[in-house]
């Protein structure tokens, strides 16, 4: 089976804190995507990435960035953690190409900044 | 607009009950449609995903169906179960881009 994992379930970050999440996908899966899902907003992409070393800002990059060095790795960066950065994080990884096929979420990640 | 819209937004059953949720789409070019079920604080897990020549697809208990001439899709849950209460999203693939439900909530009472 695919797995993508998301190395925190729950993380709790002081304010202006910089927040690393970081995820790993083990099925050489050439996409990989974060998206924040905040109730009545639905999951919303902050960025995404075509292969290593490539992003792409999503509908709601602002406040983001990403790192992907290695295939199978990629990583959000909060630079500076702010309140309104509360939310679920998901990471989510697929095969290239049209349809997304392989797309697989990982468990999540629930941030809470203080 | 939201491109993908589900109803209802949040739906009660008893257990052992039938249910239906509704997904109705305008995204264009379609290359696929999914439903994925979300239990409370976990990621999203794919249930079933069918291409516009496909008409119904099942997974156990749940079953897809799609309308790709009127664009809409129906999540069917038989005999349903405590552990089925869960959000439930409709996301449709536009060539590299999926686009998401805002999801139905849904709650099996005993």
């Amino acid at each position: 089976d695919v797995k993508v994992t998301q190395s925190s379930r729950y993380l709790v970050k002081r304010t202006g804190e910089k927040v690393f999440l970081e995820c790993v996908q083990d099925m050489d899966h050439e996409n990989m995507f974060w998206y924040r899902q905040d109730p009545g907003l639905g999951l919303r992409l902050i960025y995404f990435s075509y292969d290593v070393k490539m992003k792409e800002k999503g509908d709601i990059p602002e406040g983001y960035s990403v790192s992907r060095e290695k295939k199978e790795r990629f990583s959000l960066i909060l630079e500076s953690a702010s309140t309104n950065q509360t939310s679920m994080y998901l990471c989510a990884s697929s095969f290239t190409g049209t349809g997304n096929y392989g797309y697989t979420f990982g468990s999540g990640t629930r941030l809470t900044v203080v | 607009k939201n491109q993908v819209e589900q109803s209802p937004q949040s739906l009660i059953i008893l257990e052992g009950k039938n249910c239906t949720l509704q997904c109705n789409y305008t995204v264009s070019p379609f290359s696929n449609l999914r439903w994925y079920k979300q239990d409370t604080g976990r990621g999203p897990v794919s249930l079933t995903i069918m291409t516009f020549s496909e008409n119904t697809k099942s997974n156990g208990r749940y079953t897809a169906t799609l309308d790709a001439d009127t664009k809409q899709s129906s999540l069917h849950i038989t005999a349903s179960q405590l552990s089925d209460s869960a959000s439930y999203i409709c996301v449709v693939s536009e060539a590299q881009k999926l686009v998401f439900g805002q999801g139905t909530r849904l709650t099996i009472n005993p």
